[in-house]
């Protein structure tokens, strides 16, 4: 079962745009909200992460979109450059204590000049 | 900065061997992880430990097993490997309820 669902699965975005990626999730139990960022031939790395006692965090270009009635966070990526060309996976986590992450499928996400 | 590395970066093993993943972190972290990446289907979790000779099953314990004899080596077993556990397996490390530390990663191929 697919507790946390990413959307689109590639994307291709100008130089300049603003990338956007969707994930929803299904457990309410879920309390924290990492975005992570993988190069080829490299591990994921943490991107940025939001808590739901906030509805938006920024961080440089990364915005995370918190909607909890809703189920869903987003990730926007502003003034998105070649260097972004990545795929960024959404995860979720949650019951105080419980380690556990449970991922997105992943955006393979390309900015094009 | 922290480091997580992973004892292959290419492995290449035959159905019905035994193979072993090792993992190992310098930052003192209490938690470890082991994933497989597949695509289309995301990062899933196999096993994590909480601390040394702790272990508890992730999302897809099956065919696998972990050791941790000590705080900074995770090891990830396949008694028998079989083509469905090809693979790329990413190790990852942290402290309690921070941000995970991930591996570069090995990309296993059985044949």
């Amino acid at each position: 079962q697919q507790q946390v669902k990413q959307s689109p699965q590639s994307l291709i975005v100008q130089k300049g745009g603003i990338s956007i990626i969707n994930c929803a999730y299904e457990n309410t139990a879920f309390d924290y909200f990492p975005w992570y960022q993988q190069f080829p031939g490299k591990g994921p790395a943490l991107l940025i992460a939001i808590r739901p006692d906030v509805s938006e965090k920024k961080e440089g270009r990364f915005t995370i979109s918190f909607n909890k009635s809703a189920k869903q966070f987003s990730l926007h990526i502003m003034d998105s450059q070649p260097g972004d060309s990545a795929t960024y996976f959404c995860a979720a986590s949650g019951d105080f204590g419980n380690e556990k992450l449970t991922f997105g499928t992943g955006t393979r996400l390309t900015i094009i000049p | 900065d922290v480091k997580v590395t992973q004892s292959s970066r290419y492995l290449v093993k035959r159905t019905g061997e035994k193979v072993f993943l090792e993992c190992v972190q310098d930052m003192d972290h209490e938690n470890m992880f082991w994933y497989r990446q597949d695509p289309g289907l995301g990062l899933r979790l196999i096993y994590f430990s909480y601390d040394v000779k702790m272990k508890e099953k992730g999302d897809i314990p099956e065919g696998y097993s972990v050791s941790r004899e000590k705080k900074e080596r995770f090891s990830l077993i396949l008694e028998s490997a079989s083509t469905n556990q090809t693979s790329m397996y990413l190790c990852a490390s942290s402290f309690p309820r921070s941000k995970q530390f991930f591996g570069p990663g090995t990309r296993l191929t059985v044949l």
